[in-house]
């Protein structure tokens, strides 16, 4: 079956530089999450896009943006680039209706280490 | 905010015991899932629970959807060393709402 696909799977930035992260989800979702997982940490959610519109809003900081694109596809951008961005970055999907198997489902990650 | 605390925090057990891990909630939700993490990997979804009262098994996975939809439990029986890693229990107001993540208990299984 076909799951919930991010990428890079790593990315090695420096101080103040931009990084962007894709998210591909299952198809047929409806809805995607964002979320940060620092060492040693549950996730925390960033934000949400239902339907290419933005959702929810979490702890996300401002130099932070993310958007939904006609594919269903998504893209987390991160400016100005800190040391404490460095965190694993998930993405998910989930069928709001669940119609075609809810399964609020996460991908594999980005690990993102800011040096 | 809400907040979910789980527990305990770790457990070091023999192969072969059956494992108990819980969450409580200081306030409702009507749907609790269940994830193992793997390190550097994503959470994988274990189970779903979407009404209260509800008792749910997957394999050697059972969980609880507690009556005050406040809280739940996930057992393991027959624990393997696979069964090594970061369980997470998850709480979701509504459906395509954001997930409140308890802190995790680590598993470790001793062959």
């Amino acid at each position: 079956a076909a799951g919930v696909i991010q990428s890079p799977r790593h990315l090695i930035k420096e101080k103040r530089e931009t990084a962007t992260l894709k998210c591909y989800p299952i198809p047929r979702h409806d809805t995607v999450y964002w979320y940060q997982q620092g060492p040693g940490q549950d996730p925390q959610f960033l934000i949400s896009f239902y339907e290419k519109m933005q959702s929810d809003k979490g702890s996300i900081p401002d130099r932070f943006s993310a958007q939904q694109f006609s594919d269903y596809h998504s893209e987390l951008n991160m400016s100005s680039l800190e040391l404490g961005d460095s965190a694993l970055y998930f993405c998910a999907s989930s069928d709001r209706d669940r119609i075609f198997n809810y399964g609020y489902t996460f991908g594999s990650g980005t690990r993102l280490t800011v040096v | 905010g809400q907040q979910l605390n789980q527990s305990p925090q770790s457990m070091f057990i023999q192969e072969g015991e059956d494992v108990s891990m819980n969450c409580t909630s200081s306030s409702i939700f009507n749907t609790w899932l269940w994830y193992k993490q793997d390190p550097g990997e994503g959470p994988v979804l274990l189970i779903a629970l979407y009404k209260a009262g509800e008792l749910t098994s997957n394999g050697r996975l059972t969980a609880q959807f507690g009556i005050t939809r406040k809280d739940s439990f996930l057992n393991i029986s027959a624990s393997i060393p696979s069964d090594v890693g970061i369980y997470f229990c998850a709480g979701q107001l509504l459906a395509g709402n954001m997930l409140t993540f308890g802190g995790g208990t680590r598993l470790m299984v001793k062959p």
